[in-house]
Parts: C-alpha cells; structure tokens; sequence
C-alpha cells in the first residue's frame, strides 16, 4: 500500500522558518516526481511546489518562489520543503503527494494526510 | 498561468439525483486534466485523470468528459458517500492549478 506520512507542521512567527518532510513507502519513491499542495482553512488547493525523480527540475508557484525549496533524498524515501521567510498567508495544511502515473503528468495521487502550518505571533 | 473555472459553486441535491459539475480551462489544457474528490477532514482522492480515465476501482456513477477548455464530471446517481468537495485540476503547463472548487451538498 502507498503511504505518504508528512511532519515539520507547527506554530511559527512571521519571518521565521520551517522544514517539512513527508515519508514515502509502498511505491519505488525514485521513480516518482512528487509535489507539495496547500490549503488553507476552508479554502480550495494551491499547488506549491514538484520536483522530479532524480531532482534534475524543481517548479514552484510565484506565490512562494525565493522563499521556499522542494529537494529529496531518494535513500530515505523523503521528500521535503524548507520554508523562509514564511508570511501569515503561508498559513495552511501542507499535502504531500505522488505523482499518479509516471509519463502521464502531474496529477496527483495518493496524498498524505497533511501537515499544519501556521504562521502568527 | 491558466485558469480553471468551476460551476456551480455548490450543487443541492438529493440522493439518487444525477450531479453534473463544469471546469472550464483558460487557455487551452489538451485532456491534461484531473478531477479530485475531497472529503471534510480528509485529504483529496484523485478520480478521473486525462479528462475521462478513471482511477482503478472507482465507481460505474462516476463518469467524466471534454477536451479543451470544457470539461464535465458526472455522477449517475449520488450516493451518500457522493457528497464532498470536487476539484478540477490541469497539469499541461507549470504553474498546476485547481479549480476552486464544487461542493455537493445533501438537499
């Protein structure tokens, strides 16, 4: 079975910092481009950032272009999202998820469950 | 970037009633596009991919069609596990977006 298990979520003040990790497993996580989607409470889905098997390309919306970097470590069957310069409208549930079917595109499935950000003094 | 636009915002119906919800892509997105289902509390499910593939072991009610800008998800007959939030999503050019959404809603 495919499961994707994020973590990294919590309370951080505006300006600071936060690293978010999402574990793969049941899947040959190398072979896979993997994504980041938020929502924030009550809202719809914002892509956020993919990045591809091998991290040759990484894509990021404008919204948090400069601020924030998708990588992997394909031995750890981990992928993460370091976020800067983090501001109170990156406030959201944090999704990690798989790309459904390699060479078909990125549409996305399975996600993991999801990790809480919130950005507030 | 390109815009997807759902409609309606939410759809009132009641069990065993046909849902036909609407994505219109600005510009142009091939049949690069996924229809999502989300439940409260839960994370999205990935249903139709390529406009009208359906996911493996997703239910005969749930259909899907267009190409282009126009795109059309149909559920047959609404079941109770049916009512959720759908989302249509184009992966043909960077940035990915989403639609913002149809709620199915019990009426």
């Amino acid at each position: 079975e495919v499961q994707l298990l994020e973590s990294g979520g919590g309370l951080v003040q505006p300006g600071g910092s936060l690293r978010l990790s999402c574990t793969a497993s049941g899947f040959a996580f190398n072979n896979y481009a993997m994504s980041w989607v938020r929502q924030a409470q009550g809202k719809g889905l914002e892509w956020v950032s993919t990045i591809t098997a091998t991290s040759i390309s990484t894509y990021y919306a404008d919204s948090v272009k400069g601020r924030f970097t998708i990588s992997r470590d394909n031995s750890k069957n981990t992928l993460y999202l370091q976020m800067n310069s983090l501001r109170a409208e990156d406030t959201a549930v944090y999704y990690c998820a798989k790309r459904a079917v390699a060479g078909i595109g990125h549409c996305l499935d399975p996600w993991g469950q999801g990790t809480l950000v919130t950005v507030s003094s | 970037e390109i815009v997807m636009t759902q409609s309606p915002a939410t759809l009132s119906l009641s069990p065993g009633e046909r849902a036909t919800l609407s994505c219109r892509a600005s510009p142009s997105v091939g049949n690069n596009l996924a229809w999502y289902q989300q439940k409260p509390g839960q994370a999205p499910r990935l249903l139709i991919y390529g406009a009208a593939t359906t996911t493996t072991g997703l239910p005969a009610r749930f259909s899907a069609s267009g190409s282009g800008t126009e795109f059309t998800l149909t559920i047959s007959s609404l079941q109770s596990e049916d009512f959720a939030v759908y989302y249509c999503q184009q992966y043909n050019n960077w940035p990915l977006t989403f639609g913002q959404g149809t709620k199915v809603e019990i009426k």
